[in-house]
């Protein structure tokens, strides 16, 4: 049972453009939606987080942007770059289900030039 | 430095041969999950572990077994791999206030 929906599984953006990747999720006890980015050869690492109490986070050029009643988020990346060529994975956190994060499939970005 | 450390990094090993990857992290952190990483399924959780002595399932358990006898160390025991553990493992980390979970660099594991 994937509690996680994460779409594309992959994605080509030009230089400059905006990348956008979507995730929708079932179980309404998640209180917690972070991203992370995952290079070749390395483990994830946080990217950016959201808790559902606000509908939109910015770091940078990087975005979540989070719609409570339809259970779905998504990452903006503006201006995208070569370096944000990566693998990116939506998850979820079920503090009542003891902590748990839940990923999802993942989203393999390349940036041509 | 702030860190997750796993080992081995690659290990080719045959089926039936009981192997350990090791875990280890210097954050004090009180929580601990291992991953397995899988073309097309994402990262799924094998185990994970509240505190010392405190383990418990994930999604995935089946032919591993863990243990958490120091707050440092969450060792992946397969008593006996089989061709389908063939998987990339990561070791995970986190403080349960902030959730955020650090990982290890990963063990390509591969069972013949």
């Amino acid at each position: 049972q994937q509690q996680v929906k994460q779409s594309p599984q992959s994605l080509i953006v030009q230089k400059g453009g905006i990348s956008i990747i979507n995730c929708a999720y079932e179980n309404t006890a998640f209180d917690y939606f972070p991203w992370y980015q995952q290079f070749p050869g390395k483990g994830p690492a946080l990217l950016i987080a959201i808790r559902p109490d606000v509908s939109e986070k910015k770091e940078g050029r990087f975005t979540i942007s989070f719609n409570k009643s339809a259970k779905q988020f998504s990452l903006h990346i503006m201006d995208s770059q070569p370096g944000d060529s990566a693998t990116y994975f939506c998850a979820a956190r079920d503090f009542f289900g003891n902590e748990k994060l839940t990923f999802g499939t993942g989203t393999r970005l390349t940036i041509i030039p | 430095e702030a860190q997750v450390t796993q080992n081995p990094r690659y290990l080719i090993t045959v089926t039936g041969k009981k192997l350990t990857v090791t875990c280890s992290q210097n954050m004090n952190h009180e929580y601990m999950s291992w991953y397995r990483q899988d073309p097309g399924l994402g990262l799924r959780q094998i185990y994970y572990s509240m505190n010392v002595e405190v383990t418990d399932k994930g999604d995935v358990p089946e032919g591993y077994k863990v243990s958490r006898k120091e707050k440092r160390n969450f060792p992946l025991i397969l008593e006996s791999p089989s061709p389908n553990q063939t998987s990339l493992y990561f070791c995970a980390s986190s403080l349960r206030v902030t959730g955020e979970l650090f990982f290890g660099e990963g063990s390509r594991l591969t069972v013949l």
